[in-house]
């Protein structure tokens, strides 16, 4: 099962762009990138999922170089409401061994200040 | 549509005592998981079912049972409560393997005193 990192925190101020990367060195064919996001209290609510190359969505868009050895998250033009932890999750497509062992890590607290 | 839902919401324990926390999803679901949070810890999987009758082990599963009898729930149960089971516990919930999209419960919010 690939091991994640991605940084603990990062600050940000209102309006500018964050990006967040997570590193995933032992991916697997088999394997996507997800994350997810958690604001305090409750549970963690699903932004994005790729496999390579760019996936954009209404909230995010999704980096992955063609190694697919990291991610990037990137959130354009943050507000205070995006304060949150974010998670970067390698999961397992089927066929794997590791198919619903879904590891989330520490994740990476966002703090966005006006 | 009621999502992903936890009972109770809180619970005080005594050390030693059991109980069951309950988690049913009405989106017919194949995939259900367990996790407990605890403070700068991130979310850590307890245990995992891809389908009725089929349970499995996560990171943490050490003082935990579950059983899988039905599509809807899958309970999680303490069989002996110590106080290093204070936490709170997220059940989630997803098609096929969930490694799609993961569905989220509210949260039991558990301390073992």
């Amino acid at each position: 099962l690939a091991k994640t990192t991605q940084p603990i925190s990062m600050d940000s101020y209102e309006g500018q762009e964050v990006n967040i990367t997570c590193s995933h060195n032992n991916i697997a064919t088999n394997d996507y990138i997800t994350w997810y996001q958690q604001f305090p209290s409750q549970g963690p609510r699903f932004i994005i999922q790729g496999y390579k190359t760019k996936v954009t969505n209404e909230v995010a868009s999704l980096f992955i170089p063609a190694d697919r050895k990291s991610s990037t998250l990137s959130l354009p033009r943050v507000s205070l409401s995006d304060t949150a932890v974010y998670y970067c999750l390698v999961t397992s497509g089927h066929g794997s061994s590791n198919t619903g062992k879904l590891i989330f890590g520490q994740g990476t607290t966002l703090q966005v200040k006006p | 549509n009621a999502g992903v839902t936890q009972t109770p919401k809180f619970q005080v324990l005594k050390t030693g005592q059991s109980m069951t926390l309950q988690c049913a999803q009405d989106m017919n679901h194949e995939y259900m998981s367990w996790y407990r949070q605890d403070p700068g810890m991130g979310l850590r999987l307890i245990h995992y079912s891809v389908g009725a009758g089929i349970t499995d082990q996560g990171e943490v599963p050490n003082g935990y049972n579950v059983s899988r009898s039905t599509t809807e729930d899958f309970p999680l149960r303490l069989l002996s409560a110590a106080p290093s089971q204070t936490s709170v516990y997220f059940c989630a919930s997803g098609l096929r393997t969930g490694f799609e999209k993961l569905f989220f419960g509210s949260g039991t919010q558990l301390s073992v005193l």
